[in-house]
């Protein structure tokens, strides 16, 4: 079964602080891969996402993330963070096959605290 | 456009009893899925909908149940309630055509559920 792991749980920067949130999925298949941003309070919003192509996709808000499909993993990065970045992140996949075409598989996600 | 509603957006409900969410996608959005976020086990996958059949479904045991009327409203239903299914239920659509995996799928704010 498809899995996602996202490796921190919860992170702590100050402002201006550069960021790199891990995650990692387990598919040997062709996948589509997302990140998700759920503010306080507020919906789950799409970041960012990756279908195939250049593997260094960039997202609104600054926001980026590097493809590496041999090391299966979907990192996301901010050269540096504002006290609004935070919030909690997900990493998402799903695949383009298969009797569960399109589902969003999420990792557990990681919380984010900017300190002003 | 208007965004994905779901109602009610809290709920108490005890133990044993049942509960009906609804969920209005996006206008011409005929795909509607739900997942269920609980801190422990983070953003699950229910089931998905389109064109009121029931296109997909996770891992979930037989009280959970949905449907998809004409106009691509959606309702899940939990029967027999458990303390277990206090949780954010999030519904969300997308447009569906011949590549589903690659249409983003947009959020509501969901419906806490409590279950005391």
């Amino acid at each position: 079964a498809q899995s996602v792991s996202q490796h921190n749980h919860h992170v702590i920067l100050s402002e201006a602080a550069s960021l790199e949130l891990g995650c990692n999925y387990s598919y040997g298949g062709t996948v589509n891969l997302f990140w998700y941003v759920q503010y306080p309070g507020q919906h789950l919003q799409l970041l960012l996402k990756y279908f195939s192509g250049d593997p260094l996709v960039k997202g609104i808000k600054g926001f980026e993330a590097e493809f590496i499909k041999s090391k299966f993993s979907f990192n996301l990065r901010k050269p540096s963070v504002q006290w609004s970045d935070t919030a909690e992140y997900f990493c998402a996949v799903n695949t383009n096959y298969g009797g569960s075409q399109g589902n969003l598989i999420f990792g557990k996600g990681t919380k984010l605290s900017v300190k002003p | 456009k208007a965004g994905v509603t779901q109602t009610p957006r809290y709920l108490i409900k005890t133990r044993g009893q049942q509960v009906t969410l609804s969920c209005s996608p996006i206008s011409g959005h005929r795909s509607v899925s739900w997942y269920q976020q609980t801190p422990g086990q983070g953003l699950q996958f229910l089931f998905e909908y389109f064109s009121e059949t029931q296109r997909n479904k996770g891992n979930f045991p037989g009280r959970f149940s949905g449907r998809q009327f004409s106009n691509s409203r959606s309702e899940m239903n939990v029967s027999t309630l458990e303390l277990g299914d206090s949780a954010l239920y999030l519904c969300a659509s997308r447009s569906s055509g011949p590549r589903t995996a690659y249409n983003e799928q947009f959020f509501g704010p969901g419906t806490r559920l409590t279950v005391l």
